[in-house]
């Protein structure tokens, strides 16, 4: 199993500004993955993070208000540009080492005013 | 596009009940995995089925996963309060792994 580690655990941002998220993991993996969770719902696929190559977006996410990181097997970013109240959300870094299996990171959770 | 609805969204039980929470895919699914989150808490994987009909235990936990490979469902059985939590179905499609809404159980001791 891999173990995941997000920066920072939580903040609180104002309006307009940008947040960098990071997620470390303990050993070489597949792929990495970054979600949305809204509190009390289902985990929402935001892309996957490729590395040394741009992330794969899913349909209602872009580029432009996620861009996203991955210099090497171990890490990545993950940045929510230009916020508003909407954005606030978990975000959680997940990756698959070998098989599909996801291990996810303690999340981090964004609240925008 | 694929869809995966899990229900119940709820479910409340006396400690020593047991729980059943249903999954249901859109499409046929090359495996379906399932995701314990504690309160406050991530997913944490519990386990994977990959076969049509198979079935797996995992102590009090009965996994399932149907025939036509679009549905699964996860048994608890005497329910403990270590059990509470949201229990997520994710079903792996011909392109991505898609999470159910989760059915969140509680428990009275």
């Amino acid at each position: 199993s891999a173990v995941i580690s997000q920066k920072p655990s939580r903040d609180i941002c104002q309006r307009g500004t940008s947040l960098t998220i990071q997620c470390q993991v303990d050993s070489q993996v597949t792929m990495m993955f970054w979600y949305r969770q809204q509190p009390g719902q289902s985990l929402t696929l935001i892309a996957t993070a490729n590395q040394g190559s741009e992330a794969t977006y899913e349909s209602g996410f872009v580029i432009d208000k996620f861009p996203i990181s991955r210099p090497n097997l171990t890490f990545s970013t993950l940045t929510v540009s230009n916020m508003s109240p909407e954005d606030s959300s978990i975000y959680l870094c997940s990756a698959t080492s070998g098989s599909d299996t996801q291990y996810f990171g303690p999340g981090t959770r964004l609240t925008v005013l | 596009g694929q869809q995966v609805m899990q229900i119940p969204q709820y479910q409340h039980v006396q400690e020593g009940e047991d729980f059943t929470t249903y999954c249901n895919s859109s499409t046929t699914l090359s495996n379906i995995q399932w995701y314990k989150q504690r309160p406050g808490g991530h997913p944490v994987f519990l386990i994977q089925l990959v076969k049509s009909g198979e079935v797996k235990k995992q102590k009090r936990l009965t996994f399932q996963f149907g025939e036509a490979k679009k549905n699964s469902s996860l048994h608890i059985t005497a329910t403990q309060t270590t059990d509470v939590g949201t229990y997520f179905c994710a079903g792996r499609g011909a392109q991505k792994l898609v999470f159910g809404q989760g059915t969140r159980l509680t428990i009275n001791p």
